[in-house]
This record gives structure tokens, C-alpha cells and sequence, in this order.
């Protein structure tokens, strides 16, 4: 079992809608959640992180934690073209020794 | 800042050559990685540092060395280039900050071993 699963898409949506992406992990001894953005031929760029269960929001995205099922989730509201690249979700043990990634989910935002 | 650095950007070896990825950070983060990523595929750690002297593997470690000298530098090293070693490299670096550990990342090394 992968340690961290995520949907390969391609996800599409049109612009001004709400984009959603999810991550399910196998460690239940994961305490920090981290997405990030990346563009093609590009490095990731952190998004925002949660570790609380529950909703975490900056600016139109929506970070949503859900220890018990083992599932975390990233809402983009109002998709722009600009926001279509690849989403990674990382999880960590909060050590800082050892991020997990997924494979990645591709949204394309449709104008 | 610069952030995290890394050279080169790309770089082709033949079978059996051996090759320095570079990698300092201007920000003080205790902490550095190494990880590839494959065409499609998510990050795979090769190996890690804790602070300056202190270095341990990841996932992927087979067919690298890693040094931690100072606490700016990280430096990845290949002996006997393979073609299954053909991937993007990333270096990254992260501290403790708002209650999480925030990694960020070098622009990459594109490497080819043919």
C-alpha cells in the first residue's frame, strides 16, 4: 500500500468554478498535511499545510483534514487558468525528517 | 534571499561517469533533502540531513552519497551513473515554522545518463 494515494486526474473544470483534489494516507501516525502547486518543468511551491482536523482556508483555497478517515482535501474556489498544473500532497510525521508524497493530481482549468 | 539554490541545471552523463549535484540554502533550516521525481510521478526522498554532520537515508538511496559539511551546502553525489538514474532532482530545506515543517525547494537539476 502506498503511503500516500492520490487521484492521477486529468480533473478538469471551468474557470470560476470550484476545483477539488484528495489524498487519502496509510500512516496513522501523520500529523502535517502539506499541498503544493507544480507547474511543468517547475519545482513544487507550497500552497499551505494543515494539522488541525477540520477546515483550513488562505485566500481561495480551502484545506479539509479528516484524521479518523485518513483523508485530506484541497478546495480551489473560482478557478483561474492560472491555477492548472500539477497538485502534490505530502504528509509528514511533523519530525521533519521524512515527507511522503503522492503522485501528483493534473487540473486543468478550462476558459 | 535566494532561497535554495542548485547547479547544474542540466547535465548529460554516459553510463559510469560521476557527477556532484549542488545545493545551498540561505535561509539557516536546520533541515535538507534530496529527492527525485520521475516523469509522472510523485517525490521520492534519496536522503536527508538533520544538521551540519548529521545525514541519513530515505527511500531511494542506492547509487548516492551525501555530505553535510556546513550548514548551507548539501551536496548529492553519483558514482557510476546508471540510466535508471535519469530524473529531476530537487533539493529542499525546511525548519519549524507555525507549527509545521515548511519544505522549500531549488529549482531542480534535469539529469540524462545515457
Amino acid at each position: 500500500q502506498k503511503e500516500v494515494e492520490q487521484n492521477s486526474g486529468p480533473l478538469s473544470v471551468p474557470e470560476g468554478a470550484i476545483a477539488s483534489l484528495n489524498c487519502t494516507y496509510s500512516d496513522r501516525g501523520s500529523q502535517s498535511f502539506f499541498w503544493y502547486r507544480q507547474y511543468s518543468g517547475k519545482s513544487p511551491e507550497l500552497i499551505m499545510f494543515i494539522y488541525s482536523n477540520g477546515d483550513k482556508e488562505d485566500g481561495r483555497f480551502t484545506a479539509q483534514l479528516n484524521k479518523a478517515s485518513q483523508y485530506v482535501s484541497l478546495l480551489i474556489r473560482d478557478s483561474q487558468p492560472s491555477d492548472s498544473a500539477t497538485y502534490l500532497c505530502a504528509v509528514n510525521r511533523n519530525t521533519g525528517n521524512q515527507f511522503y508524497f503522492g503522485t501528483g493530481t493534473s487540473l486543468t482549468v478550462i476558459p | 534571499n535566494a532561497g535554495v539554490t542548485q547547479t547544474p541545471k542540466f547535465r548529460i552523463l554516459k553510463i559510469g561517469q560521476s557527477m556532484t549535484l549542488q545545493c545551498t540554502q540561505d535561509m539557516n533550516h536546520n533541515y535538507m533533502y534530496w529527492y527525485r521525481q520521475d516523469p509522472g510521478m510523485g517525490l521520492k526522498l534519496i536522503y536527508y540531513s538533520v544538521g551540519a554532520g548529521i545525514t541519513d537515508k530515505g527511500e531511494v538511496p542506492n547509487g548516492y552519497n551525501v555530505s553535510r559539511s556546513t550548514t548551507e551546502d548539501f551536496p548529492l553525489r553519483l558514482e557510476l551513473a546508471a540510466p535508471s538514474q535519469t530524473s529531476v532532482y530537487f533539493c529542499a530545506s525546511s525548519d519549524r515554522t507555525a507549527g509545521a515543517y515548511e519544505q522549500y525547494f531549488g529549482p531542480g537539476t534535469r539529469l540524462t545518463v545515457t
